[in-house]
């Protein structure tokens, strides 16, 4: 199984700051990831899809890069909503595996 | 909008089996894929396996084979997933996801339910 790997697996960031997070996979899976926010007691949210694709109703500031093995999930401009858990997801191998998740914590 | 709504939390014995529905609402039930994963408190997110709408057919993790049954039926717009054989390891909030892609699979979930808790203990 293609493992994909979180880091940092917590961040904390004030509001207003710019921040990338990582998710780096045991394989190539192309352009083939997909980014999420987890909230508590929420269903998950599809955020970017295709690494870099942002989902219909997403804020643009969310955006997605890589390929291959390393990607990253950048929020240009944190806003109080934002602060939550992110996980990445890859969609190119079965079966699909998700990363261990980034609490994005207010500092 | 757009809804899966899951059934509510279970409390099952080792051994015994689960059943988890999936009833979904505010679009075509047959054109999208259904995904069932899974999370443990604390760790990350498992895929468990898919289910095709129109057709029945179901493809399901390696780890799952032999005890997981995903099943459809189109008349109330419901998915289900089965899983037997409980063990301790299998206490787990159980999610539906639906694929993003109409008409065929792109493993990408675009609406998930709000999770089923399934608690294994003697």
């Amino acid at each position: 199984d293609i493992q994909m790997t979180q880091s940092p697996s917590s961040v904390s960031a004030s509001v207003g700051d710019r921040v990338t997070i990582s998710c780096r996979a045991t394989q190539d899976i192309s352009s083939s990831l997909a980014w999420y926010q987890e909230k508590p007691g929420n269903a998950p949210k599809l955020l970017i899809y295709a690494a870099s694709s942002l989902h219909s109703g997403v804020p643009s500031r969310f955006s997605g890069g890589g390929s291959g093995t390393n990607f990253t999930l950048t929020i240009s401009s944190l806003l109080p909503e934002d602060f939550a858990t992110y996980f990445c997801q890859q969609a190119n191998t079965f079966p699909y595996t998700f990363g261990q998740g980034t609490k994005l914590e207010l500092k | 909008q757009v809804q899966l709504v899951q059934s509510g939390a279970e409390v099952k014995k080792p051994g015994a089996s689960v059943q988890v529905s999936c009833k979904a609402s505010g679009y075509t039930f047959i054109h999208y894929y259904l995904h069932w994963v899974r999370q443990v408190t604390g760790q990350g997110f498992e895929w468990i396996g898919w289910i095709n709408p129109i057709t029945g057919a179901t493809i399901y993790a390696q780890k799952f084979q032999g005890r997981v049954t995903m099943t459809r039926d189109t008349s109330i717009n419901t998915a289900f997933m089965d899983l037997s054989s409980l063990r301790s390891d299998d206490t787990a909030v159980y999610y539906c996801a639906r694929d993003y892609a109409f008409g065929r699979r792109k493993n990408y979930f675009d609406t998930w339910g709000r999770g089923t808790l399934v608690i294994v203990s003697s």
